[in-house]
């Protein structure tokens, strides 16, 4: 089975500066997806960025990009100029590439709520 | 982009009822979606895979006679807590499947907020 585990509970960031949020996980399959997601006070999910396996470049989606280190199975996210609005809890999450009828299932780490200070 | 919507955003009921949560794909048809529960400041575990037409596939550890689940339609799910107690108290998620010309895209509907009393 697979696992994700985000080790930081809480992280705080300065308006303006860079924070990185760290994510392992544990794997036995080669092909797969991994993303981050932001879940604001509104309790909504938000797509923030998703990485393929296959693809050695690191994604990157405006001020949010990744580090993905799949010897290592890591996958860090960074987010520069953090702005107010980047405050809310911030899961990893993996999914499988492969089909079958759960295809599309979202394995999650345990979360990491990041605070802006202005 | 696609929208999912779920109903209700938010219900109390007293212990001992039910309670029926839809999930809706609005402009896309969706023969697989995923039912979440999140407790406060935790993250989101799969309870069940709701497909259309067929019986759904519950995670181990979540009762199905607990969490009934129908998928009778391409657009609706529908998760009932039965004789919900205040354990069952919680935050549900729903996402959907959606198989697109990049691959499969998921949606989240908004979250369902469960009181019981």
């Amino acid at each position: 089975a697979q696992t994700v585990t985000q080790s930081q509970p809480e992280m705080s960031v300065q308006e303006a500066e860079t924070v990185t949020l760290s994510c392992t996980y544990d794997t036995s399959e080669s092909d797969y997806y991994l993303f981050w997601y932001k879940q604001p006070p509104s309790r909504q999910m938000i797509l923030v960025i998703r990485q393929e396996a296959y693809k050695q470049q690191n994604a990157t989606e405006n001020r949010f990009s990744v580090n993905f280190q799949k010897a290592a199975k890591s996958f860090s996210l960074k987010i520069s100029d953090s702005q107010l609005g980047d405050a809310a809890m911030y899961f990893c999450a993996y999914r499988r590439e492969a089909g079958g009828t759960s295809y599309g299932k979202l394995t999650f780490g345990q979360g990491t709520i990041l605070t802006v200070h202005p | 982009g696609a929208v999912v919507s779920q109903h209700p955003s938010r219900v109390i009921c007293k212990s001992g009822t039910s309670v029926k949560i839809e999930c809706r794909s609005l402009d896309f048809q969706a023969t697989t979606m995923f039912w979440y529960r999140q407790f406060p400041k935790q993250s989101l575990m799969l309870m069940a895979t709701s497909n259309e037409g067929s019986k759904a596939t519950y995670e181990q550890g979540v009762e199905k006679d607990k969490f009934l689940i129908n998928h009778a339609s391409l657009t609706l799910s529908t998760l009932t807590v039965t004789s919900a107690h205040p354990e069952d108290s919680s935050f549900y998620i729903c996402s959907a499947r959606r198989l697109g010309t990049s691959g499969v895209e998921l949606f989240f509907g908004e979250g369902s907020r469960l009181t019981v009393l």
